[in-house]
């Protein structure tokens, strides 16, 4: 079974700072998937990773895949309120997609 | 391209009574959608996968009887919640996807509020 696993849970910081969401997922699958939700929103997609050591950049987001370590990052870089919103990662298998428990982003002026 | 719709965006029913709430794909054919069920401050949770003109795969715990899938047509898909409790309460989202490739796009989801 796929198991996606996300940390932190929450993560408040200032404008300006970096930080990032760690995403890990338990078994080898196809493609990694971010997406950010805004409250009372569905999902919005961001990035799709497909291979080991892919890097895609967007603004102030960088998405990373580490298919060996089971892992992919979520970079922030000097954080505006504007991000602030809920976080997920995803993995599919197969057909479906298991998401991570997300991550609440709140960025503080 | 790869527009999901959903319909109602926001319903309010009262126990016991039955809400149907449709997803459509408005520019492509999705051969398959997904029924997501999302709490407040949790993470989506799949309830069921329905391909075209076939029954609804649900996942375990999901009361087939209850949530009720239709996939008639390649551009809509149906979730009908009969008997709706105030458990029930909670943020509805479907995807769609093609048989082209594994990306879902997501609808807007349907906020259900049962009294």
């Amino acid at each position: 079974e796929l198991k996606v696993e996300q940390n932190p849970l929450f993560l408040s910081m200032q404008e300006g700072k970096n930080y990032t969401i760690y995403c890990n997922y338990s078994t080898t699958s196809d493609r990694l998937y971010w997406y950010r939700q805004d409250p009372g929103k569905s999902l919005e997609s961001l990035f799709v990773l497909l291979s080991n050591g892919a890097v895609k950049q967007e603004g102030r987001l960088m998405a990373s895949l580490d298919t060996k370590a089971r892992l992919s990052t979520l970079h922030i870089t000097a954080a505006v309120h504007d991000l602030s919103a809920t976080y997920f990662c995803a993995r599919n298998a197969g057909n479906m997609l298991t998401f991570g428990g997300g991550t609440r982003l709140m960025v503080k002026p | 391209g790869a527009v999901v719709s959903q319909h109602p965006s926001r319903v309010i029913c009262k126990s016991g009574t039955s809400v149907k709430i449709e997803c459509r794909s408005l520019d492509f054919q999705a051969t398959t959608m997904f029924w997501y069920r999302q709490f407040p401050k949790q993470s989506l949770m799949l309830m069921a996968t329905s391909n075209e003109g076939s029954k609804a795969t649900y996942e375990q715990g999901v009361e087939k009887d209850k949530f009720l899938i239709n996939h008639a047509s390649l551009t809509l898909s149906t979730l009908t919640v009969t008997s709706a409790h105030p458990e029930d309460s909670s943020f509805y989202i479907c995807s769609a996807r093609t048989d082209l490739g594994y990306e879902q796009y997501f609808g807007p989801g349907t906020r259900l509020t049962v009294t």
